[in-house]
């Protein structure tokens, strides 16, 4: 049963670079591909990309200039940089899990990391 | 403004029926599968629906999801206390180069 644990700052400065990292256990990570999921204040869950065991990611077309994720299957770990944030950024970020077969959702996710954009 | 289309709200009394929709287009929900999370606040999100009407092991048979065209609906049966919570759904677009878009979610309140 794989299972997400979230790690990084919960605070970052405007025009800063924003670093997030999951550990994945309890699973084999070419089985699935990893993602990173945000949540803004009061408002709905956004994708913001995903990456294969491979290193192929997808990016949110409206993130993509700001966004790299990044695996690292040795460690089994998987990362979100997110540059140049603004309060706007603010918001909890989940990782997130999926089978790489067509008709699986995310699952499981990550305990989710609230990050603050402020100075 | 979400490329998925939901009520904001809905609501009904224990034992009720609740169904919440969601409205795409031929790009997303018409070409793939819909996915619905429930997701309670400071917890993780929880998949409920997957392939548009299958559960996954532990979501109980009074959760149902279907999908027609351009639309799929999640129905939730026999509404209990614990059912209170936010439920989003989601799907493949595959416009430009493919993204996973989000519904703005819906709250559902139980009365």
């Amino acid at each position: 049963q794989v299972q997400l644990q979230q790690s990084g700052p919960g605070l970052v400065k405007p025009s800063e670079t924003l670093s997030l990292t999951c550990t994945v256990s309890g699973g084999s990570i070419n089985s699935y591909y990893w993602a990173w999921i945000r949540q803004p204040p009061g408002r709905g869950l956004e994708w913001i990309g995903h990456i294969y065991d491979s290193g192929i990611t997808y990016y949110n077309s409206s993130l993509k200039s700001r966004v790299t994720i990044s695996v690292d299957t040795s460690k089994k770990q998987f990362s979100l940089r997110l540059r140049s944030v603004t309060a706007a950024d603010t918001a909890v970020y989940y990782c997130a899990a999926k089978v790489v077969t067509v008709g699986y959702g995310f699952d499981p996710w990550g305990q989710g990391s609230l990050v603050t954009v402020s100075s | 403004q979400s490329v998925l289309t939901q009520p904001p709200s809905a609501s009904g009394t224990p034992g009720q029926r609740v169904t919440i929709s969601c409205s795409g287009s031929s790009s997303n929900i018409g070409s793939n599968s819909v996915y619905w999370y429930q997701h309670l606040p400071g917890t993780a999100p929880k998949l409920l629906i997957y392939r548009n009407n299958q559960r996954p092991s532990g979501v109980p048979d009074r959760i149902s999801g279907s999908k027609s065209g351009t639309s799929a609906s999640l129905a939730i049966s026999g509404l209990r206390s614990e059912d209170e919570a936010d439920y989003y759904c989601a799907v493949w677009d595959d416009s430009l180069s493919g993204s996973w878009v989000f519904g703005g979610g819906t709250k559902v309140t139980v009365l």
